[in-house]
């Protein structure tokens, strides 16, 4: 079974402060995605990372898959009020998981006006 | 396109109650499935489809049954409801779900379910 432990699980921080939020698994994957949940909403892809060392940005936030494709970080610069939600990584099935994309146990993060 | 929709959207069950939490998709996706969301919890898989006629289980399936006869629907029945099914049930479709697929999972809005 591929896991994926995400940290922190909690984060709040100030309006325009940076952070950095991390998904680390044992087990190689050939992709990896970001979804962010707001509250009483369900999850919304924000990006996909296919080739180990990847670097993908989305206006704010900066996605990186690592070099050996175990782990990605997502990184926020100046983070706002409407960063708030729940940030989920997620992989694809596995050749011995057909059907059964893995979810991480997310990180909550709070941005404080 | 409506994309994902569920209902209900809240829901109260007293133990041992039945009932149906009804998912559709306008977007002809072959794969739907269904996951429970837990406090601190991440997203966890109960039943899957991978097309009309074809089911199968997740990581946490007891207690609840699953059908899809048509491409569009894909219901989750609980048969006899239990305080432990509190949560939050999330339906989401995707155009496959093939060994390494990077397709993006659609998610619906959600079942907020209390069993009492």
């Amino acid at each position: 079974t591929q896991l994926l432990e995400q940290s922190p699980q909690f984060l709040s921080i100030q309006e325009g402060e940076n952070l950095t939020v991390y998904c680390n698994s044992s087990s190689v994957f050939s992709s990896l995605q970001w979804y962010r949940q707001e509250p009483g909403e369900g999850p919304v892809l924000l990006v996909t990372v296919v080739t180990g060392g990847e670097v993908k940005k989305l206006k704010r936030l900066t996605f990186q898959f690592g070099d050996a494709r175990k782990d990605s970080s997502l990184h926020i610069t100046a983070a706002q009020p409407g960063d708030t939600g729940l940030y989920l990584c997620a992989g694809p099935p596995s050749n011995t998981n057909a059907g059964k994309s893995t979810f991480g146990d997310g990180t909550t993060l709070t941005v404080k006006p | 396109n409506a994309g994902v929709t569920q209902t209900p959207k809240f829901q109260v069950l007293k133990t041992g109650q039945s009932m149906t939490l009804q998912c559709a998709q306008d977007m002809n996706h072959e794969y739907m499935s269904w996951y429970r969301q837990d406090p601190g919890m991440g997203l966890r898989l109960i039943h899957y489809s991978v097309g009309a006629g074809i089911t199968d289980q997740g990581e946490v399936p007891n207690g609840y049954n699953v059908s899809r006869s048509t491409t569009e629907d894909f219901p989750l029945r609980l048969l006899s409801a239990a305080p432990s099914q509190t949560s939050v049930y999330f339906c989401a479709s995707s155009y496959s779900i093939n060994y390494g697929a990077t397709d993006t999972q659609y998610f619906g809005p959600g079942t907020r379910l209390t069993v009492l």
